[in-house]
């Protein structure tokens, strides 16, 4: 298995400011997630994080609102853009050794835009 | 597009009932379905992972069965507890042109002493 922490566990941020939200797990995987939680709903798939080339992300989503970074295979991180209130949301990171293994969850980050 | 549906949306239960959580999906080319719970304000917790050539898992008072071919899964919680109150997620792995988790909208479970 895996543990996966996140940083910061919440945050009340003005909009048009940016947030960056770290992951670490406390192992080397093979693929890493940043999922969205909105309000009453499930989770949604950002972006697929790639070690050392850009992230995957999944139609919705775009590398200008949501950078993300992998800079190797325990660590990465998201940022939110220029947020606006429709972006607050429970964010979080995932794990996993690829295709078929168990994938695993971080506490998530609280983030509410003002 | 793979969807997953959840039912019911909500339940509440006294202690100590049997229970059942059922998860259909549209595409069965799938590679696995995983079973998740969630806390109010928490991340998600795994609980049981179904390989696709999987018929069922155990995990002491909780047990998922997998029918690919029907697209449904279910999870059965024995003797329930208040501690079992929860939200409960399943996620697909996987479905034609999808390599990545999808998720139902959840079972919200209220288990009353």
């Amino acid at each position: 298995s895996a543990v996966i922490s996140q940083k910061p566990s919440r945050d009340i941020c003005q909009r048009g400011t940016s947030l960056t939200i770290q992951c670490q797990v406390d192992s080397q995987v093979t693929m890493m997630f940043w999922y969205r939680q909105q309000p009453g709903q499930s989770l949604t798939l950002i972006a697929t994080a790639n070690q050392g080339s850009e992230a995957t992300y999944e139609s919705g989503f775009v590398i200008d609102k949501f950078p993300i970074s992998r800079p190797n295979l325990t660590f990465s991180t998201l940022t939110v853009s220029n947020m606006s209130p429709e972006d607050s949301s429970i964010y979080l990171c995932s794990a996993g050794q690829g295709l078929g293994y168990e994938q695993y969850f971080g506490p998530g980050t609280r983030l509410t835009v003002t | 597009k793979q969807e997953v549906t959840q039912i019911p949306a909500a339940l509440s239960v006294p202690e100590g009932e049997n229970l059942v959580l059922n998860c259909s999906f549209t595409d069965s080319a799938i590679y696995n379905l995983q079973w998740f719970r969630q806390d109010p304000g928490k991340g998600l917790t795994s609980l049981l992972l179904i390989q696709s050539s999987q018929r069922e898992q155990t995990s002491g008072r909780l047990n998922a069965s997998l029918d690919k071919s029907s697209g449904r899964s279910t999870l059965y919680i024995a003797a329930s507890q208040p501690g079992d109150s929860a939200t409960y997620l399943c996620a697909v792995g996987g479905g034609s042109g999808y390599s990545t988790l999808t998720f139902g909208k959840g079972t919200m479970l209220l288990v009353s002493p």
